[in-house]
């Protein structure tokens, strides 16, 4: 089955600086990748996915980059606020049947202000 | 997207008794998930649960521990059955929908349960 690795665990950044988290898949089938936030206290909320037709998307401050040949994908978060300080994780779904991700072990970002 | 709530929010209970978490969404689907989340761990999947069919339970998940009911396309229910301080974690629902060009999953707020 899918296996997803993700890096850091730990991530501690300045406030404005930029956060960047690292995952690796080994599914080749897998061709949907989310990634969500969990806040203490509440549920992963998803806060952007790509598809493996497409290497980047952006969306305000956050980005996801996706190299389907070296199968790993990147959280890219610029000018990082204290209310980014999360847990995030990233996950992989393979194409065809149920839509069932697997998860990274999270990665805990701290953001100083 | 979906908005999904869950009750209770947090519990505390004694060891050997059971809780149902209940978990209600705003709009009708057909796939609904139960995960735990260990502390500081990552999701892991319980089962799957379909308006009309028996769930599907992920190794090391059994129907006896974790029984669900789904009796319709906007509500499920997870028991912890005879529980122990093991069974401490965060449960989650989260349903899967429709996001564009693919589906999705959302998930609930999560359920706190601790096992004295």
């Amino acid at each position: 089955g899918e296996n997803v690795e993700q890096h850091p665990s730990t991530l501690s950044v300045q406030e404005g600086d930029s956060a960047v988290i690292k995952c690796t898949y080994s599914d080749s089938a897998s061709n949907y990748f989310p990634w969500y936030k969990q806040e203490l206290g509440k549920g992963p909320q998803l806060i952007i996915d790509i598809r493996s037709n497409v290497g980047e998307k952006k969306d305000q401050r956050i980005a996801v980059t996706l190299n389907k040949t070296a199968k790993h994908f990147s959280l890219h978060i610029t000018e990082t606020q204290p209310e980014d300080s999360a847990v995030y994780f990233c996950a992989a779904v393979a194409s065809g049947g149920s839509y069932i991700p697997t998860f990274g072990r999270g990665t805990s970002l701290i953001v100083h202000p | 997207s979906a908005v999904i709530s869950q009750k209770p929010s947090r519990d505390i209970c004694q060891r050997g008794t059971s809780l149902t978490i209940q978990c209600q969404v705003d709009s009708q689907v057909t796939m609904m998930f139960w995960y735990r989340q260990q502390p500081g761990q990552s999701l892991t999947l319980i089962a799957t649960a379909n308006q009309g069919s028996e769930a599907t339970y992920e190794s090391g998940f059994v129907i006896d521990k974790f029984p669900i009911s789904r009796p319709n396309l906007t509500f499920s229910t997870l028991t912890v059955s005879n529980m122990s301080p093991e069974d401490s974690s965060i449960y989650l629902c989260s349903v899967e929908k429709s996001g564009g060009a693919t589906n999705t999953q959302y998930f609930g707020p999560g359920t706190r349960l601790t096992v004295l």
